[in-house]
């Protein structure tokens, strides 16, 4: 098993560009998410999905989009690269989304937009 | 609303001496607790979870942290540490039908 995988590792984007971050995860999860983490601040929810065609908003979801068209794979679509933006995102999967599910976090994957 | 704080932002310690990081919490039901460990350019990786069975909870890597509700406290222990365990710690709760609320993160150093 190779877990919570993410691509790119890092990448520099100009404003104004988009660019997809890639996240597979082969445990047969039905739950993904999507965080980012700035500098000396914990995790913020991005956008989850509970399932093949289904997404929902989670904390700081403008400025991006998500489809989720197979179990494995949950994109996040950056269109217009803003400085804000840059940040390190994570992606995670859970079996479940109750309150005591463990959620298996991605490598991360380190952006920076100027 | 649910909300956690940890209550050092870096912690430095000896090797072989004992860790502790320093987590409370607010929630309006009996939360989840969880504390994920994220070494440097790595991912969150579970330390252990408190999910309203034993009080004291024991992890891996030799950590532990004991749940006191009348405190609303989740710290996080370890005997000895070791120069491996440097890292950055999160605490995170969790109620039911909510996303996970995380903490600042507390930097761990540890000097030999």
């Amino acid at each position: 098993n190779a877990g919570v995988t993410q691509t790119p590792k890092f990448r520099i984007l100009k404003i104004g560009q988009s660019m997809t971050l890639q996240c597979t995860q082969d445990m047969n999860h039905n739950y993904m998410y999507w965080y980012r983490q700035d500098p000396g601040m914990g995790l913020k929810l991005i956008y989850y999905s509970v399932g093949a065609g289904i997404t929902d908003k989670g904390e700081v979801p403008n400025g991006y989009n998500v489809s989720r068209s197979t179990t494995e794979d949950f994109p996040l679509r950056l269109e217009l690269a803003a400085p804000s933006q840059t940040s390190v995102y994570f992606c995670a999967s859970s079996y479940g989304h109750g309150s005591q599910e463990t959620q298996y976090f991605g490598p991360g994957t380190r952006l920076l937009v100027l | 609303a649910q909300s956690v704080t940890q209550l050092d932002s870096h912690v430095s310690v000896s090797e072989g001496t004992p860790v502790l990081l320093r987590c409370n919490y607010s929630s309006s039901y009996s939360p989840s607790l969880f504390w994920y460990v994220q070494h440097p350019n790595k991912g969150l990786q579970l330390l252990l979870k408190y999910t309203s069975a034993a009080t004291l909870v024991k992890g891996i890597n030799g950590f532990e942290a004991e749940f006191k509700k009348s405190e609303t406290s989740f710290h996080l222990t370890k005997p000895s540490a070791h120069m491996s365990d440097a890292a950055e710690y999160f605490c995170v709760v969790s109620e039911p039908g909510t996303a996970l609320i995380f903490g600042k993160g507390t930097t761990l150093s540890v000097s030999s």
